[in-house]
């Protein structure tokens, strides 16, 4: 069974940093694109940032971009998400998504990490 | 930036048709997604390339594409549909790979 289990989530000062940690299982990790997606509270989904199964390719939304950095260990079966001089505008719940082979879409989540920025 | 338009809710009696439209200038050369979300849980993947089924979800749920516009087509409706809808797409050019739409609101009455 697909899991992905994001963890690292809570309250952070204006100006602060988190990182953010997605666990997969059952499924051969290193072979999938992987995604960051957040929802502020009450709003719609934003896509936040992509990275290639290896790693060489890397997206960012314009919103999050110099200021977050999405990395992964195929090792370690894991993604991150490290988030430096947060806003209150980046409080939301995260999730870590992964991409149907050979499309664009996001077949699988996490249950989401919340985030709050907040002095 | 690049966007999708979603209608912000749509209403059906249970056992009618339900149709949720996004519309976007690359549609005709990009795929669409659609996700089906539930209050506090995450998101779940209706409808893939446009028209494309994953397997688990019911028959009911459809997608198409005509020009700049998809549509996310629920026949039957059942109270558990009730849920918001997001499309999810890209921009012509690549520079943003994933956008989603504003999402829809899906009432059954």
């Amino acid at each position: 069974e697909v899991q992905l289990v994001e963890s690292g989530g809570g309250l952070v000062q204006p100006g602060g940093s988190l990182r953010l940690s997605c666990a997969a299982s059952g499924f051969t990790f290193s072979s999938y694109e992987m995604n960051w997606v957040r929802q502020a509270p009450g709003k719609g989904l934003e896509w936040v940032s992509y990275i290639s199964s290896s790693g060489s390719t890397i997206y960012y939304a314009d919103s999050v971009k110099g200021r977050f950095t999405i990395s992964r260990d195929n090792a370690k079966n894991s993604l991150y998400l490290q988030m430096n001089s947060l806003r209150a505008e980046d409080t939301a719940v995260y999730y870590c998504a992964r991409i149907l082979y050979d499309s664009s879409g996001l077949d699988y989540w996490g249950q989401g990490t919340l985030v709050t920025v907040s002095s | 930036s690049y966007e999708l338009t979603q209608p912000p809710s749509v209403s059906v009696s249970p056992g009618q048709t339900a149709r949720i439209t996004c519309s976007g200038d690359a549609l005709p050369k990009q795929y669409a997604y659609w996700y089906q979300q539930k209050p506090g849980q995450a998101p779940v993947l209706v409808i893939y390339k446009d028209s494309e089924r994953p397997s688990g979800i019911p028959e009911r749920f459809s997608g198409s594409s005509s020009g700049t516009t998809v549509t996310l087509t629920i026949s039957g409706v059942q109270a558990e549909d009730e849920a918001d809808y997001y499309c999810q797409s890209a921009d012509s050019s690549g520079t943003y790979p994933r956008v989603f739409g504003g999402g829809t609101k899906l009432t059954v009455l």
